[in-house]
């Protein structure tokens, strides 16, 4: 595997289910997001981890909950979703170096269906 | 705080057309300016880059070179093919602070033979 894989890439649920999304990346990169890319919407930050900080959206509802357990592994845990976090969910990672930005790398997204 | 502001799509152009898609920003300090593509399906892949004023980047025939005069960072390609067609996101990061991306709104382009 290369670059940055997420999965499932597909996931229907219904809004009592819990369910997590799983991000990975093979870049040897210190830093991973979480963004929501919504139709007709800018894409929007939900969480960035840089090392051992978590950055937090605040407009981020309590249902999603991030978890980092290494460098490497991001996931998404989900429940009591509603029909509005219908989206794509997209990971990215990046190299973090003394403060100064280096681009991101995104992976090719999770397509959320809640019914 | 800090805003990226993208042309409304679609753009559709005939095979060979000159491409023009505009961004502007609102940041403070000096950000690093982005362009990236979002293919059919796939993930957004980085196209471009410029971390100062007056850098051009360029990729795979597109330029955008970083104004701070008029805070624009506007994707140019010279003659555009139907595998063009995708969706363009304008980004900024400040290089200070908070490290994540703020995106444009996206432009979709579609380009017919």
């Amino acid at each position: 595997e290369t670059g940055v894989t997420q999965t499932p890439r597909h996931l229907v649920m219904g809004m009592t289910n819990k369910k997590s999304l799983k991000c990975e990346q093979h870049l040897g990169h210190n830093a991973m997001y979480w963004y929501k890319q919504s139709a007709k919407k800018p894409l929007e930050l939900m969480f960035v981890y840089s090392l051992e900080e978590r950055v937090e959206n605040n407009s981020v509802p309590s249902r999603f909950s991030p978890e980092c357990p290494n460098s490497s592994h991001l996931f998404l845990h989900l429940h009591t979703l509603q029909p509005e976090d219908s989206a794509l969910y997209l990971c990215a990672s990046s190299q973090e170096r003394g403060g100064k930005y280096n681009e991101q790398f995104f992976g090719p997204g999770t397509r959320l269906t809640v019914l | 705080g800090d805003s990226v502001t993208q042309m409304e799509g679609p753009v559709t152009l005939s095979e060979e057309a000159f491409l023009t898609i505009n961004c502007t920003y609102t940041a403070t300090g000096y950000p690093s300016l982005f362009w990236y593509v979002q293919y059919p399906g796939e993930g957004l892949q980085l196209l471009l880059k410029a971390t100062k004023a007056d850098d051009k980047g360029s990729n795979k025939g597109f330029e955008a070179t970083y104004r701070k005069e008029t805070t624009s960072f506007h994707l140019e390609k010279g003659s555009v093919q139907v595998s063009d067609s995708a969706v363009y996101f304008c980004a900024l990061s400040p290089n200070t602070g908070r490290r994540a991306l703020t995106f444009g709104s996206g432009t979709r382009l579609q380009v017919q033979p």
